[in-house]
This record gives structure tokens, C-alpha cells and sequence, in this order.
């Protein structure tokens, strides 16, 4: 099963909106709408932050939010802050029981 | 509080074995699919493997299928990953992940919580 695919790096400036995008096949993203996004601070465990493609879980800032269109889910953080600056990695249930994580992505606020 | 907590991390010979732990509280332990996650030095994430509440069902990622099995002692709220014929990409942080409640069969993308991770080194 290869890695979903992420851009390495995205940056935004405190206010804006940055959207990070996630693609996979057929055979996991767009057949399922088992999508995640973690955030990852350094040197600290994955947070979740989306499940199921949209859905927040409790606590989590509405700031974020997710999508799916095809094969490519997307996280959107908008109202950008400097505690967003982290790693982002998506994550779906992929075919005959697995699941895949994306490559990650470097949010760097500027 | 809903935690988990792995161990067992150490520098081990390519060639070696190794056996992580996970001790859970904080929740009803065989209600719940526990998985492992690694991550490799400045690296991303890959799965590991995942086991289902009863511990009758197990999958693994085709990377470690064969070397690494995955248990667990309900009676005891741990789950284990017991590591065999260990290379030196095998080195990473492992993790160990509750599957959320949200999650309706046993491979599932949504964990929370994650442990802190368990450093397993592989070299000569």
C-alpha cells in the first residue's frame, strides 16, 4: 500500500486560510469515507483532528475543518495562528484491511 | 483519563528481537481495537498493525507481515508487539493507539489517544 501523497510544506500568515491536500486512489480515499488529519507538534504524539472526513472531535478549534472530492481529501485551517504551526498527516482506511498514512506536511506560519 | 502507555524500547542488533507494551487505563480495554504506529527518525507516519477487542482478528502492513505479531492480555489491559528478524529500517518511535469509539470494524484511521512512543533502535 503506498503513502498518500501530501505537499512537504505550506505556509500562511496569522489571520489567512491554507488548505492542505491528501491523494490517494480508488482504492483508499475515494472509495471510503474513512478519512483522518493528525497534527503533530514537535516531539509530541499525533493529535486528531478530523475523522470520518469532516467530523471534529471534541475540543478540536472549528478552525478546522475537512473535505473530500475524488481521491483528494483536504484539511482547511483558516484564521491561521501560531500554535497551528505543526505537522499535518492525513490517514484512510485503504482495501483488505489497512490503513495508509500521507507523507506529512509542514505548516510553517509566517 | 483515557491513557496509554508504551515500553520496552531499546537498541537492539540487526538480526535481533524485541517485545513492546502498552498498558492501558481508563477505559473498558476489550471493548476497544488497539493498533501500532512507528515512525522513523525524522521521517512520517506508517501503520503498523491492529488488533481487534477480542484479539481474534489481526492485520499488519505488508512491511513487517511475518516478523512482527501483535497480542494482547485483556486481563491484564496491555497489548503488546512482539518484533522478530528486526532490520535497521525497523528503527523508529513505535506508538500504541486506542481505536476511536467512533470506529465501526477493527481497521479503523481514527485513533485517539496516542501514547508518547517507545524509541526502538536497530543497529550493530
Amino acid at each position: 500500500q503506498s503513502a498518500l501523497t501530501q505537499p512537504a510544506s505550506v505556509s500562511g500568515s496569522p489571520g489567512q486560510s491554507i488548505t492542505i491536500s491528501c491523494t490517494g486512489t480508488s482504492s483508499d480515499v475515494g472509495s471510503y469515507n474513512l478519512v483522518s488529519w493528525y497534527q503533530q507538534l514537535p516531539g509530541k504524539a499525533p493529535k486528531l483532528m478530523i475523522y470520518e472526513v469532516t467530523k471534529r472531535p471534541s475540543g478540536v478549534s472549528n478552525r478546522f475543518s475537512g473535505s473530500k472530492s475524488g481521491n483528494t481529501a483536504s484539511l482547511t485551517i483558516s484564521g491561521l495562528q501560531a500554535e497551528d504551526e505543526a505537522d499535518y498527516y492525513c490517514c484512510s482506511y485503504a482495501r483488505s484491511n489497512s490503513v495508509v498514512f500521507g507523507g506529512g506536511t509542514k505548516l510553517t506560519v509566517l | 483519563e483515557v491513557q496509554v502507555l508504551e515500553s520496552g524500547g531499546g537498541l537492539v542488533q540487526p538480526g535481533g528481537s524485541l517485545r513492546l507494551s502498552c498498558a492501558a487505563s481508563g477505559f473498558t480495554f476489550s471493548d476497544y481495537a488497539m493498533s501500532w504506529v512507528r515512525q522513523a527518525p525524522g521521517k512520517g507516519l506508517e501503520w503498523v498493525s491492529v488488533i481487534s477487542g477480542s484479539g481474534g482478528s489481526t492485520y499488519y502492513a505488508v512491511s513487517v507481515k511475518g516478523r512482527f505479531t501483535i497480542s494482547r492480555d485483556n486481563s491484564k489491559n496491555t497489548l503488546y508487539l512482539q518484533m522478530n528478524s528486526l532490520r535497521a529500517e525497523d528503527t523508529a518511535v513505535y506508538y500504541c493507539a486506542k481505536n476511536s469509539r467512533y470506529c465501526s470494524s477493527t481497521t479503523c484511521p481514527t485513533l485517539v489517544p496516542w501514547g508518547q512512543g517507545t524509541l526502538v533502535t536497530v543497529s550493530s
